[in-house]
């Protein structure tokens, strides 16, 4: 199975700061790696999918790139309404679908 | 609009067989490029992929629970229908299901149900 581990597991921030959130796959997956943000007690919503392709309605301040073993999603300048846990997942084995552990972002 | 809800119970007691039901709307499960996951979370953890079913039936499991994971699939009720055997209070989680929107680029999770809650105790 394809492992996914994500840096850091968890971030404290300020309104206006520029976050970056490390993906790292176990093996080359190509582009084939999602983003998911979930908000507590809610359903995780999809921001970023093959790698860098911004979900229609997702704002333009989230970005996504990387290929192969090592992406990142990056937030350019952060909102009230983006604490919250983001889970990056590879899609490359079609058959055995995997998430990362999780990069919780709080209030600093 | 397309959306998706589970539904089942809310407690089970440990060894039995759990059943969940997600009815989908807004599209088939028998479109081409669709499918359906079943992903859980238990509280204060991470998401855990368990099953999966393609609109050609084919379906795939988790490696460390295939041996007590079943999906099948009712296309004209627009159900995906999971059970799980042998339940233990570590399944103890949120279960969602969720659409596999999938395209030469790739395969994403969009969009999800609001998720059940299923406590497994005695």
């Amino acid at each position: 199975d394809i492992q996914m581990t994500q840096s850091p597991s968890s971030l404290s921030a300020s309104v206006g700061d520029r976050v970056t959130i490390t993906c790292r796959a176990s093996q080359s997956i190509s582009s084939y790696l999602n983003w998911y943000q979930q908000k507590p007690g809610k359903a995780p919503k999809l921001l970023i999918y093959a790698a860098s392709s911004l979900q229609s309605g997702v704002p333009s301040r989230f970005s996504g790139s990387g290929s192969g073993t090592d992406f990142t999603l990056t937030i350019s300048s952060l909102q009230p309404e983006d604490f919250a846990t983001y889970y990056c997942q590879q899609s490359y084995s079609t058959l055995l679908f995997t998430f990362g552990p999780g990069t919780k972002v709080d209030i600093k | 609009q397309v959306t998706l809800k589970e539904s089942g119970p809310v407690l089970v007691k440990p060894t039995e067989t759990l059943t969940l039901t997600c009815t989908v709307s807004g599209f088939s499960l028998s479109n081409a490029r669709m499918g359906v996951s079943w992903i859980r979370q238990p509280p204060g953890k991470a998401l855990e992929w368990l099953a999966h079913i393609f609109s050609n039936d084919e379906k795939s499991y988790s490696t460390s629970l295939k041996s007590r994971l079943t999906i099948s699939k009712d296309t004209s009720k627009s159900q995906v229908v999971l059970t799980m055997t042998n339940m233990d209070p570590v399944d103890t989680a949120t279960y969602y299901c969720a659409r596999l929107s999938s395209s030469w680029r790739g395969n994403w999770f969009d969009p999800w149900g609001q998720g059940t809650l299923v406590t497994v105790s005695s």
